[in-house]
């Protein structure tokens, strides 16, 4: 059980084109997902906090207007970075805390390499 | 301002030896840690976690350690095997929050050599 998936593991676009990221969990309902960013050889950073039903909170230093958040059902969460640049290819990986859970026990998915051109 | 430090980047131990895998904090918040092992191009793989009312949690061969005056948690891994390579990281969160938020060291490469 606590499976989370992430579609595409790999993109590759073009500066400037928008890519989509999903996050789904797979065999439980997800009140929360947090999407995090991976540099090389380096900490997981979090990006920003998902709740079904209502706006993202993100943390400082994360354009809220570039990676858009959209946390449409309880099991499904996408990330959406907008006009994408260079700089932002990175390794994104979400999570997702169960709905009933007794500790803060988060679910990894399997991240996506992204890579911008 | 890193809340939660792994100052190993590395550590290469020999199979069946044990393997002690250390991580500090610097917010007396936080109440609940984790450790997770991460292979490349993956999400991380949950391990074990202890609660601040522990000092002392284990399964199976992994046992972790949480020294809550020296803010200091340490993961423990014996015997180790070939498979437990892996980069691991320590995560702290404030339970008590409820926002679920986990706060991520910066990983320590495990290396055990057959």
């Amino acid at each position: 059980g606590a499976v989370v998936s992430q579609h595409p593991s790999r993109v590759i676009c073009k500066s400037g084109t928008s890519v989509k990221i999903e996050c789904r969990s797979l065999d439980f309902q997800a009140t929360t997902m947090f999407w995090y960013r991976q540099f090389p050889k380096k900490s997981l950073m979090l990006m920003a906090t998902s709740n079904e039903g209502s706006k993202a909170t993100y943390e400082q230093g994360v354009e809220k207007d570039k990676f858009l958040i959209n946390h449409a059902s309880l099991t499904l969460s996408t990330l959406t970075v907008t006009s994408a640049h260079p700089e932002d290819s990175s390794f994104y990986i979400c999570s997702a805390r169960p709905a009933v859970q007794s500790y803060n026990e988060q679910f990894f998915g399997p991240g996506t390499r992204l890579t911008v051109l | 301002d890193q809340q939660v430090k792994q100052n190993s980047p590395s550590l290469s131990v020999q199979e069946g030896r044990i393997s002690i895998l250390n991580c500090d904090y610097t917010n007396s918040m936080f109440d609940y840690f984790l450790w997770y092992k991460k292979y490349p191009a993956e999400g991380p793989t949950f391990l074990i976690s202890i609660s601040s009312i522990k000092d002392k949690n284990e399964d199976g061969r992994f046992t972790v350690f949480l020294n809550k005056s020296a803010k200091h948690l340490s993961l423990h891994i014996v015997p180790s095997q070939p498979g437990d390579s892996a980069v691991y990281f320590c995560a702290a969160s404030v339970f008590s929050s409820n926002t679920g938020k986990l706060i991520f060291g910066q990983g320590t490469t495990l290396q055990v050599k057959p």
